[in-house]
């Protein structure tokens, strides 16, 4: 069956630290894989959209990479800061239409 | 900045009952989508319009969810009769393509309790 997989447990991590999310996926071929952004009661904002023939992106503390092989986007905040708290999604592209994962919940502490 | 609009924010009806979403998309894109997101879960697709055309409906339960979008702009997602499972987060996006390398906006979401 079709899966996408974020960790489910929330990840806390120490201001100043990089916090690395993972997303695997099995039985998909996405050519396209984006990154969001929840906070809590609103929508999701877009961060990165990374490409199936690029192996990492790149924009201001963000870093993407996208393994096609081992079918795992990581999602990498380096300096983290409180305000980075929130969920982050990963969703990938399925026949013009994306297909989110449950998301990964970030805490980030003074 | 130009945003995706939803009204209402908060709706609380009793089971049964008829509740309707109002999405108005960010001017000019083609592509427009309903999402239904429980708390702890990713949004998932319920229905994706391209101008007035439904172009995926597949997860949309039928028997009680429509939604339309007449002139190809703004659009609005009805249940009828409201069961308590469908208490959740109701988002509307929007994009210029449907295709997968265009990201998506999302509005600010309608969050119904069913009662």
């Amino acid at each position: 069956s079709q899966k996408i997989e974020q960790n489910s447990e929330a990840l806390n991590i120490q201001e100043g630290k990089t916090a690395t999310l993972t997303c695997n996926y099995t039985n998909y071929s996405p050519a396209y894989l984006q990154w969001y952004r929840q906070d809590p009661g609103r929508g999701p904002v877009f961060l990165l959209l990374i490409r199936e023939n690029e192996k990492e992106k790149r924009k201001e503390r963000l870093k993407v990479t996208f393994d096609t092989t081992l079918k795992q986007s990581l999602f990498h905040i380096t300096a983290s800061q409180p305000a980075d708290s929130a969920t982050y999604l990963c969703a990938l592209d399925n026949t013009d239409k994306l297909i989110f994962g449950t998301g990964t919940r970030l805490q980030v502490f003074p | 900045e130009a945003e995706v609009a939803q009204s209402p924010r908060y709706k609380i009806t009793e089971k049964s009952q008829a509740v309707a979403f109002w999405c108005d998309p960010i001017s000019g894109h083609a592509t427009l989508y309903w999402y239904r997101q429980i708390l702890g879960q990713g949004p998932e697709l319920l229905v994706q319009f391209q101008d007035e055309s439904v172009v995926d409906d597949s997860q949309l339960p039928k028997d009680r969810f429509s939604a339309e979008r007449l002139k190809g702009v703004d659009s609005t997602l009805k249940i009828q009769p409201a069961e308590l499972g469908d208490s959740a987060m109701y988002l509307c996006a929007s994009s210029p393509s449907p295709a997968g390398a265009y990201e998506q906006y999302f509005g600010p979401g309608t969050r119904l309790t069913v009662t």
